[in-house]
């Protein structure tokens, strides 16, 4: 089945430093990447979505400057936190659509940054 | 917009239990409506996706039901075993979006 490699699966930087974190669709093209975040016992929620050589879509409140959103190919798409602080610490998981219509989405394993 | 919640929070049951978790949303103008399974620390499974014409899904001791025009789902789980220890999430598709807009998700441990 569809897979999707997330990495790192945690990290740990200082603050004012940013964050890359990348999605690879191993087996198949993922057109769309959808970025999420979740706090603790909270549940996930969108930040932006990803379309492979445009200009990726933010939700409301989301800083485009902060979390720069980059899906240059069909196989990969990378999330950068910059300038990270401690309240930028969250556990973030991206996801690939394999189908259409909300059918169909394969998630990647999820990255714990810890932002001291 | 649309808001998705899910009762209990949190749920404690010994082995064997059938168990039945809830979902509501606030707007029935849904195209599907999925359950996800998260392990700490991990990313998504899902368990079980339903379309908006369906009115639930079986996939071996789960059962997900859907009732559109009151705003509800229910994720029922037979004979629940300490491996389905785990976070339950419900998940809306709005019409003509790829977005999924989650619930709060369900904590469930499941003693032996």
């Amino acid at each position: 089945g569809a897979v999707v490699s997330q990495h790192p699966s945690w990290v740990i930087c200082k603050s004012g430093t940013s964050v890359k974190i990348e999605c690879r669709s191993l087996d198949f093209q993922a057109t769309t990447m959808f970025w999420y975040r979740q706090f603790p016992k909270q549940s996930l929620m969108l930040m932006a979505t990803s379309n492979e050589g445009s200009k990726a879509t933010y939700e409301q409140g989301v800083e485009k400057d902060k979390f720069l959103i980059n899906h240059a190919s069909l196989t990969l798409s990378t999330l950068t936190v910059t300038s990270a602080h401690p309240e930028d610490s969250s556990f973030y998981i991206c996801s690939a659509r394999t189908g259409r219509g909300g059918y169909g989405y394969t998630f990647g394993s999820g990255t714990r940054l810890t932002v001291v | 917009k649309q808001e998705v919640t899910q009762i209990p929070a949190a749920l404690s049951v010994p082995e064997g239990e059938n168990l039945v978790l809830n979902c509501s949303f606030t707007d029935s103008a849904i195209y599907n409506l999925q359950w996800f399974r998260q392990d700490p620390g991990k990313g998504l499974t899902s368990l079980l996706l339903i379309q908006s014409s369906q009115r639930e899904q079986t996939s071996g001791r789960l059962n997900a039901s859907l009732d559109k025009s009151s705003g509800r789902s229910t994720l029922y789980i037979a004979a629940s075993q300490p491996g389905d220890s785990a976070t339950y999430l419900c998940a809306v598709t709005k019409y003509n979006t790829d977005k999924l807009i989650f619930g709060t998700g369900t904590r469930l441990q499941v003693f032996p």
